[in-house]
């Protein structure tokens, strides 16, 4: 069955390292998302994009986010400058479309845990 | 804004039995799409049932089930004939399609523990 990979599975940083995380969406998904998770709270939305731009973003995702699908397979989230407090478990989700019954559903990737001292 | 509710911070069911978690949603959105998805202790999400807003039928996906209520805007997930396997961190999304919008917005979670 299909599923979305992430790499790596574990990632630790100093505050201020730029840091890439990668994402492989399900092949024939058009719409990928990435979302965070602070140890013991919900998942958050960070960006959606489709059609190689963001179609929405939170306020989260701010001008130390950045998201790009490089090549017809990798979709990746870079975070600029780390800071403490982006120490979370990062998911990335792909999806058919959105509001079509059969196909909206999100699935999620592994995972990527990301740790900033 | 959407919001999802879920009251019970942890729950406990003996295995083999049945055990409904409760959510509840709050949208303006006439269409839109609620999700059960399953986080055990090593972190990954795990898809588990989806329910239209247009859809007449409850959901059914093998022992899941969910008991949409769309008037009181609840969609409770009912796992029957617990497993011990069941134990783990279960969250209710939705999905709603005000303005393009294709985010899913998360509950807080119910934490499932099944006991032998």
């Amino acid at each position: 069955e299909p599923e979305v990979t992430q790499t790596p599975s574990h990632q630790v940083t100093q505050m201020g390292q730029e840091v890439i995380l990668r994402c492989v969406p399900i092949s024939n998904h058009l719409y990928f998302y990435w979302y965070r998770q602070i140890l013991g709270q919900k998942v958050e939305f960070l960006v959606s994009f489709y059609n190689n731009e963001i179609s929405e973003k939170s306020e989260i995702f701010d001008d130390q986010f950045s998201v790009e699908r490089p090549d017809g397979s990798n979709f990746t989230l870079k975070i600029r400058s780390t800071k403490l407090e982006d120490s979370a478990m990062y998911f990335c989700a792909s999806s058919g479309v959105p509001g079509l019954a059969g196909e909206e559903t999100q699935y999620f990737g592994p995972g990527t845990r990301l740790l900033v001292l | 804004a959407q919001k999802i509710t879920q009251t019970q911070p942890g729950m406990f069911v003996q295995e083999k039995e049945a055990v409904t978690l409760d959510c509840t949603y709050d949208t303006s959105d006439q269409s839109y799409g609620l999700f059960w998805y399953k986080q055990p202790s090593s972190g990954e999400m795990i898809f588990l049932i989806y329910q239209g807003s247009y859809d007449e039928q409850n959901a059914t996906e093998g022992r899941y089930s969910l008991n949409f209520q769309k008037a009181r805007k609840s969609a409770n997930l009912v796992i029957s004939a617990s497993q011990l396997g069941d134990s783990a961190m279960y969250f209710c999304a939705m999905r709603a399609s005000g303005a393009g919008s294709y985010q899913l917005t998360f509950g807080k979670g119910t934490k499932l523990s099944v006991i032998p």
